[in-house]
């Protein structure tokens, strides 16, 4: 099984609707990450959270907020999707020390109509 | 503020053509310099983290290599497996967490 997954894999939705993406870990990890990939910006930090009750924004936090569950949960939602938010997005953990690597999940596609 | 640059954008390599990849990066002070593989439509897998400069590592056919200013993936000998976009990220001091900056990557494609 995979130690960092991500639901759904696809989504389409439409302009204004909020949705929710969803980030599950078991690697133990106390850091997690939202990213999100666009073609030619590479990737951004949108939110991480280096514990349950520590939540941060990144440098493009407009328009998403997250929650975080539980240690191993994180998740992203977009309150009112817009076009430019159709995306790539990616979650991340980290277990923090020296040069702190990220691991990233496989990415949820979507699509803003 | 920290800053990754990486060319080329593109490369395309046939099997057995060694090249480089290039990472140049402007950081305050660096925590660490990373490199991660990207298959389309899939997460970045982790492939080294580079602490100081004169640090090489190593990893089947490919060898990551740091100086102050800039970082090196080299690739010997590929084969059309390594076809990928090949990221780099630094991670600086200056921050009060440890925030990557990516680049935007380096698209190689290698023919048979």
């Amino acid at each position: 099984d995979a130690d960092v997954t991500q639901t759904p894999r696809n989504r389409i939705t439409k302009t204004g609707k909020r949705i929710m993406l969803e980030c599950s870990q078991t690697k133990g990890h106390d850091r997690m990450y939202w990213y999100r990939q666009d073609p030619g910006l590479g990737l951004r930090l949108i939110y991480y959270s280096f514990d349950v009750k520590d939540i941060n924004k990144g440098e493009i936090s407009d328009g998403y907020s997250v929650s975080r569950q539980a240690q191993a949960k994180f998740s992203l939602s977009l309150e009112s999707a817009i076009p430019n938010q159709t995306a790539l997005y990616f979650c991340a953990t980290a277990e923090g020390g020296r040069g702190e690597t990220q691991y990233f999940g496989p990415g949820t596609r979507l699509l803003v109509l | 503020e920290d800053q990754v640059t990486q060319s080329p954008e593109a490369l395309r390599l046939q099997e057995g053509e060694s090249s480089s990849l290039n990472c140049s990066y402007t950081v305050s002070g660096l925590r660490g310099l990373f490199w991660y593989r990207q298959d389309p439509g899939k997460g970045p897998e982790f492939l080294f983290t580079l602490y100081s400069a004169g640090e090489e590592k190593e990893k089947e056919r490919l060898k990551a290599t740091l100086t102050k200013k800039e970082s090196f993936l080299h690739i010997t000998a590929p084969k059309p497996e390594d076809s990928a976009t090949y990221l780099c990220a630094v991670q600086g001091t200056d921050t009060g967490f440890q925030k990557l900056v990516f680049g935007t990557g380096t698209r190689l494609l290698v023919s048979p």
